[in-house]
């Protein structure tokens, strides 16, 4: 089945520490997303890529850095210059190439720093 | 910039009642639009979408039509089940890209 899995499902994390996300897809997607959702405040962009070793700076990238070596595979690092990164992290997928259509979200990963 | 703005939650309602969510955006150019389902400790799932003014997206008994005139893509539902609690967003896609611009969300209760 196609799809994408992030992994694992709940992290924890000390304070200090940077931490990665792991997202992959099998739906041969050209661009992948990462969001950051908070109660009340719904999802904010992190970051995004629309090829292979390129990315760009979504509305909230500060404290996080991310990589595009392989189609399949866009990992999130959430660093220690991230000053509140208790949230719960969704990454999604689409066509790409402005096609307009639809995104494809995993089922997140919820990191809590203790 | 784009934005989008859909009515504050919680909603809660009786099992068949009628639904209605209210969206509407800011957006220069001919965004599509959508609305996405989040089921408590899950992703987000695309419930309908529309690409341009007039379409009406539909999916499991909702419905949204996209109204270019009032800038709005409302979410109806007839006969809403407990199965449809849950968070919906709206959202539309911004510039050239399939990138989103989403609602804050309105959480959905239905009681038995």
């Amino acid at each position: 089945d196609g799809g994408i899995t992030q992994s694992p499902k709940y992290l924890f994390r000390k304070e200090g520490q940077n931490v990665t996300l792991s997202c992959e897809q099998n739906l041969n997607h050209d661009a992948m997303y990462w969001y950051r959702q908070d109660p009340g405040q719904g999802l904010r962009l992190i970051y995004y890529s629309q090829i292979v070793n390129d990315f760009q700076k979504g509305d909230i990238a500060e404290g996080y850095s991310v990589s595009r070596e392989k189609k399949e595979s866009f990992p999130l690092t959430v660093t220690s210059a991230q000053k509140n990164p208790t949230a719960f992290y969704l990454c999604a997928s689409s066509l790409g190439l402005a096609r307009r259509d639809e995104q494809f979200f995993g089922p997140g990963t919820r990191l809590t720093v203790l | 910039g784009n934005s989008v703005t859909q009515m504050e939650g919680p909603v809660t309602l009786s099992e068949e009642a009628f639904l209605t969510i209210n969206c509407t955006y800011t957006a220069t150019g001919y965004p599509s639009l959508f609305w996405y389902v989040q089921y408590p400790g899950e992703g987000l799932q695309l419930l309908l979408k529309a690409t341009k003014a007039d379409d009406k997206g539909s999916n499991k008994g909702f419905e949204a039509t996209y109204r270019k005139e009032t800038t709005s893509f409302h979410l109806e539902k007839g006969s809403v089940q407990v199965s449809d609690s849950a968070v919906y967003f709206c959202a539309l896609t911004q510039g050239g890209s399939e990138k989103l611009v989403f609602g804050k969300g309105t959480k959905l209760t239905v009681n038995p």
